[in-house]
């Protein structure tokens, strides 16, 4: 049963401060990673997803990915209060069907 | 576009009676999941569909818990014998081909209350 492992829990950094997330899957056939925010009270939105090896960049956010290692990670730079939220990890694999696991979250809280 | 639709938003049920969830995909969308969410488990894993045929259902409680989709416009999570534990958020999320790098878009949930 794949699992999806997020650190850390949670997270507290200034206004414009850089974020860093992190998330790796126990299965090595793992093929897909999305990374999705909520809000408080809202459901899950998809922010960005990556499926090769290396880096993707969209406005302040930067994924990397390195599948040798299962391992991906959410970079946010100039972190803004509205970027406070739980950053969700998402994975699946060709041999599990592409169900897709999420991981326990981590929340992020920029102070202003 | 009117997403994901699920309904109820919300649904208060007596211990031991049964609740009924519903979820509309995207139009054109061939999978359908469903997960459930609370602030002790997360988000997890329940079932599966895909053009319509069950594909995974090993998230599922197997003695309260069904889904069905009888047609590509809807799917269903009936929960029979409710029990407090079962008070979470259930959320379902359509995708176009989970087989391809398709992304998956939320409904807004039914927050489901046992008491």
């Amino acid at each position: 049963q794949q699992k999806v492992q997020q650190s850390p829990e949670s997270l507290i950094v200034p206004e414009g401060g850089m974020a860093s997330l992190n998330c790796t899957s126990s299965d090595r056939n793992v093929d897909y990673f999305w990374w999705y925010r909520q809000h408080s009270g809202k459901s899950p939105k998809m922010l960005m997803s990556i499926f090769s090896n290396g880096e993707k960049e969209e406005g302040r956010f930067t994924v990397h990915l390195n599948k040798a290692s299962l391992h991906t990670s959410l970079h946010i730079r100039d972190s803004q209060p509205s970027d406070s939220a739980l950053y969700l990890c998402a994975a699946s694999c060709r041999t599990g069907g592409y169900k897709v696991v999420f991981g326990s979250g981590t929340r992020l809280l920029v102070s202003p | 576009n009117a997403g994901v639709i699920q309904t109820p938003r919300h649904k208060v049920t007596g211990k031991g009676q049964e609740a009924t969830l519903w979820c509309e995909p995207i139009s054109g969308h061939s999978a359908v999941f469903w997960y459930r969410q609370t602030i002790v488990q997360g988000l997890e894993f329940l079932t599966y569909f895909r053009n319509q045929a069950p594909i995974d259902d090993s998230g599922m409680p197997k003695e309260r818990f069904s889904a069905q989709m009888p047609n590509q416009s809807h799917s269903t999570l009936k929960i029979q014998s409710t029990q407090p534990q079962d008070s979470a958020v259930y959320l379902c999320a359509s995708s176009l081909d989970p087989g391809v790098t398709s992304d998956y878009t939320f409904g807004s949930g039914t927050r489901l209350l046992v008491i």
